[in-house]
């Protein structure tokens, strides 16, 4: 029974590449949260989505940042022409429904922009 | 900007005493708050919830009490042990069908 599934675990980019982070929900669940760590800081909000559709998205930056969750496969996260700014932990939570009772998180990325 | 914070960033305490995490949140419309522990390099883990129509829930070593007056929230760990070292938060779920809004941590060290 495998919790939330994140990968990479590290990630590596140059200035103005793209990054792609995966999650895989807890089986069961269908409602996927992404979230932003920077060092010796808390979790910040960035968007949640549901199967095929993106109910909030109000923590995610307008440019460069976009997210989705097929009907089939993992939920992306996708940084494009990243800067030493989105270098952070990136996590991924699941839950079973959308009154946000019981998240799991996964073990996160680490994104690291040289 | 945030609603939830924490009193103190940092706390020391002796292995086999109790510790105490406190954490202020600001929206009294917040129906749910759970508290996560967090190891180093590693994601956050669920510790205990709470629900707003309760001031006081127990689990194994672990206490959360809610003042709803004064919007305080509180994580007791009994006989507190090395591997209880880790970075604490609260989360406060705001209404209904929104994400959970984090508070910035409290690093718990323990003390052999």
């Amino acid at each position: 029974n495998a919790g939330v599934m994140q990968n990479p675990r590290h990630l590596v980019r140059r200035r103005g590449q793209e990054a792609r982070l995966r999650c895989s929900p807890m089986k069961g669940h269908s409602h996927v949260y992404w979230y932003r760590q920077l060092p010796e800081e808390g979790l910040k909000f960035m968007v949640y989505l549901q199967k095929e559709n993106i109910i909030d998205e109000s923590g995610m930056p307008k440019e460069r940042f976009s997210a989705e969750f097929p009907k089939e496969g993992p939920s992306i996260l996708r940084i494009q022409q990243v800067v030493r700014g989105d270098s952070a932990a990136y996590f991924c939570a699941s839950s079973r429904d959308s009154q946000n009772y019981g998240y799991t998180f996964g073990s996160g990325t680490r994104l690291t922009v040289v | 900007g945030e609603s939830v914070g924490l009193h103190l960033p940092t706390l020391s305490v002796q292995e086999g005493d109790n510790s105490i995490i406190n954490c202020a949140y600001s929206n009294s419309a917040s129906d749910y708050f759970i508290w996560y522990k967090q190891e180093s390099g590693k994601g956050p883990q669920f510790i205990i919830d709470i629900r707003s129509n309760m001031d006081k829930r127990q689990g194994q070593r672990v206490t959360v009490l809610l003042n709803k007056t004064v919007k305080h929230l509180s994580l007791q760990i009994a006989a507190t042990q090395p591997g209880d070292s880790a970075v604490y938060f609260c989360a406060e779920n705001p209404t209904g069908n929104t994400p959970l809004v984090f508070g910035k941590g409290t690093r718990l060290s323990v003390i052999a």
